[in-house]
């Protein structure tokens, strides 16, 4: 199965508001309600920040939100603040017991 | 609070074997179902494998399946993958993560990971 599909790069600037998009199949993203985002700065783990498409783990700020329409999900960033730069990768469950990410995008705050 | 710590990995040649450990702390480890996924240089991630939380069911990508093992020690709170046949594409830094649901809907920690490196 192919990774879902991630512009490689954004930008923003502090106080703005960035989307982020990620786009599978009906087999993947559009198929299942289990899309996933991920936050991770150089050199770290990645961190839980929208599971299930919409939902925030505790202690992620509701700055960070999530959406799906059709095979595409989003990960919209409100009131970018500087410790936002970072990659952000999604993921979704794909069947059978696999899970896809995408490549990853960039975020820059300018 | 929640941990997970990996560890084993190194520098290796192709076709040799390498075993990755993820010990865990901060919760009760034999509730939880965990994954492997890992992360080539400068690339996304990708998943490698998922065990139940009993270790009675075991789920790989395809592109391991058949070279590595998932396995778990509940008694030690320990996570394994038994890497075999390796090759360089399977150069990458390899992170344990937790299943909150068991479900792969909610990878909900992940340990900071282990760099495997597969070169002559």
């Amino acid at each position: 199965q192919s990774a879902l599909t991630q512009p490689p790069s954004a930008s923003g600037s502090p106080g703005q508001s960035v989307t982020f998009s990620c786009t599978g199949t009906g087999t993947d993203v559009g198929g299942y309600n289990y899309v996933s985002w991920y936050q991770q700065h150089p050199g770290k783990a990645p961190k839980l920040m929208i599971y299930e498409v919409t939902k925030r783990p505790s202690g992620v700020p509701d700055r960070f939100s999530g959406s799906k329409s059709g095979n595409t999900a989003s990960l919209t960033v409100s009131g970018l603040q500087a410790e936002d730069e970072a990659d952000y990768f999604c993921s979704s469950y794909a069947g059978s017991y696999n899970v896809i990410f995408g490549g990853g995008t960039q975020l820059t705050v300018l | 609070q929640v941990q997970l710590v990996e560890s084993g990995g190194g520098v290796v040649q192709p076709g040799r074997s390498l075993r990755l450990s993820c010990t865990a702390s901060g919760f009760t480890f034999s509730s939880y179902g965990i994954h492997w996924v890992r992360q080539a240089p400068g690339k996304g991630l990708e998943w490698v494998a998922f065990i139940w939380y009993d270790g009675s069911h075991k789920y790989y990508a395809d592109s391991v399946k058949g070279r590595f093992t998932i396995s778990r020690d509940n008694s030690k709170n320990t996570l394994y993958l038994q890497m075999n046949s390796l090759r360089g594409d399977d150069t990458a830094i390899y992170y344990c993560a937790r299943d909150f649901y068991g479900d792969f809907s909610k990878f909900d920690y992940w340990g900071q990971g282990t760099q495997v490196t597969v070169s002559s």
